[in-house]
């Protein structure tokens, strides 16, 4: 069985602050990991994803994710937040990589203060 | 390039009234998945379709039904709506289920309200 666990469902940060969403995650064997935002009134879309190799991923607009095997974490990152940040974000764990069996965390709500 | 579309965008419908949500996609994508979102609870895989002619029971299927006639369409039905159902739906599809070409492409929702 898997689940993911999103600390924090709602985070607030200032413009040109860091920016940190939590991810852990419960899997029996080497998860596939994936962060989607959500913008306002629009689906998901792909931030990044981790599949195998390299645990620190790097994804679209700045954002990046590191897999710690040993903290069953996949925390999202981006190092300066920018007003057009603000959204819905979304951690996904998936085993053996299977689209079908996707399975989200609860979303967190990132708000960025000028 | 549309992308993944959804029909409608908002619906109001009265407990018991059936309707059908439309999805289509244009990326020749053989997988196509039906999700709710509910606050608070991420989403939730209703149906999915493996291909054409396909479908198959996702993590909340009952109450719902689906079917895949052409590749680039799926339809989400609801019987006779329960407020219970409502729900933004959304629809994805990808162009496999695994490996390097498994990532989802959304569409932009269907925000449904069951009075």
């Amino acid at each position: 069985a898997q689940s993911v666990t999103q600390l924090g469902s709602h985070v607030s940060v200032s413009e040109g602050a860091l920016v940190l969403l939590r991810c852990n995650y419960s899997s029996s064997v080497p998860p596939y990991l994936f962060w989607y935002v959500q913008y306002p009134n629009q689906g998901l879309q792909l931030l990044l994803k981790y599949t195998t190799g390299a645990t620190l991923v790097k994804g679209i607009n700045g954002f990046e994710a590191e897999f710690k095997k040993s903290e069953t974490s996949f925390h999202l990152t981006k190092p300066s937040a920018h007003m057009s940040d603000a959204a819905e974000y979304f951690c996904a764990v998936t085993l053996s990589g299977s689209a079908r069996q996707l399975t989200f965390g609860s979303g967190t709500q990132l708000t960025v203060l000028p | 390039n549309a992308g993944v579309t959804q029909t409608p965008k908002f619906r109001v419908l009265k407990t018991g009234q059936s309707m059908t949500l439309l999805c289509a996609q244009d990326m020749n994508h053989e997988y196509m998945y039906w999700y709710r979102q509910d606050p608070g609870m991420g989403l939730r895989l209703i149906h999915y379709s493996v291909g054409e002619g396909t479908t198959a029971k996702g993590e909340v299927p009952d109450g719902y039904n689906v079917s895949r006639l052409k590749k680039q369409n799926f339809l989400l039905g609801l019987e006779s709506a329960a407020p219970s159902q409502t729900s933004v739906y959304f629809c994805a599809s990808s162009y496999s289920d695994g490996g390097s070409d498994n990532e989802q492409f959304f569409g932009p929702g269907t925000r449904l309200t069951v009075l």
